[in-house]
């Protein structure tokens, strides 16, 4: 599987927005961008994914590089309730394959 | 979307002995995957469990240590074989729903004492 880079942690204001980038310069032209949390004693919950252009959802967008060699994703007002590992996970197209973890990113959101 | 429930969510354990996880799915899914994640880390994939035919187990996870049955489509368990202090962690059973989203099992919380 293709390698992602996150920064190991960040730190945003209540109600401000977030922007956690992820790099992944040899990502493949079948593999999507996903983008997975973990809030404190749960399992990792879905966020959002896509494959070239920009997604958005009710809880976040994901901005895509136009060589999609990096991305981001945006929390448009971060709460108490974002503060959780982010990880950013590249997945081949084809589906029914696990999720390969890295260290993700721990957000803190500080009140 | 896809409901996962993990039984048991907790448990404290004396070495050398084995404990079962179970993961039930509230839908029939075609593969299920097991995770480790030990304290203050990521999550490892342990295994892949299709309904039918033998898991397939990642680089350092043997079938003695953490056998997988998966009888149906809807359930999978895992055993933790003579267990000792180093396999305290979280153990997740995750599947994937439509759209390439996967879903996990709030998972097992296992102290070996």
């Amino acid at each position: 599987d293709a390698k992602t880079t996150q920064p190991n942690s960040m730190e945003s204001n209540e109600e401000e927005p977030v922007h956690l980038p992820c790099n992944h310069s040899t990502i493949s032209g079948t593999d999507y961008i996903h983008w997975y949390r973990q809030l404190p004693s749960q399992g990792p919950e879905y966020v959002i994914h896509g494959l070239t252009s920009n997604v958005n959802n009710r809880m976040a967008s994901l901005a895509i590089a136009e060589d999609r060699k990096s991305s981001t994703l945006i929390l448009h007002r971060a709460t108490l309730r974002d503060a959780a590992v982010y990880y950013c996970i590249l997945r081949d197209g084809s589906g029914n394959t696990p999720l390969v973890f890295g260290k993700g990113t721990r957000l803190s959101v500080i009140a | 979307s896809a409901v996962i429930s993990q039984k048991p969510s907790r448990d404290i354990c004396q070495r050398g002995t084995s404990l079962t996880i179970q993961c039930q799915v509230d839908s029939q899914v075609t593969m299920m995957f097991w995770y480790r994640q030990q304290p203050g880390q990521s999550l490892t994939l342990i295994a892949t469990a299709n309904q039918g035919s033998e898991a397939t187990y990642e680089s350092g996870f043997v079938i003695d240590k953490f056998p997988i049955s998966r009888p149906n489509l809807t359930f999978s368990t895992l055993t933790v074989s003579n267990m000792s202090p180093e396999d305290s962690s979280i153990y997740l059973c995750s599947v994937e729903g439509d759209s390439f989203v996967a879903f996990f099992g709030q998972g097992t919380r296992l102290t070996v004492v």
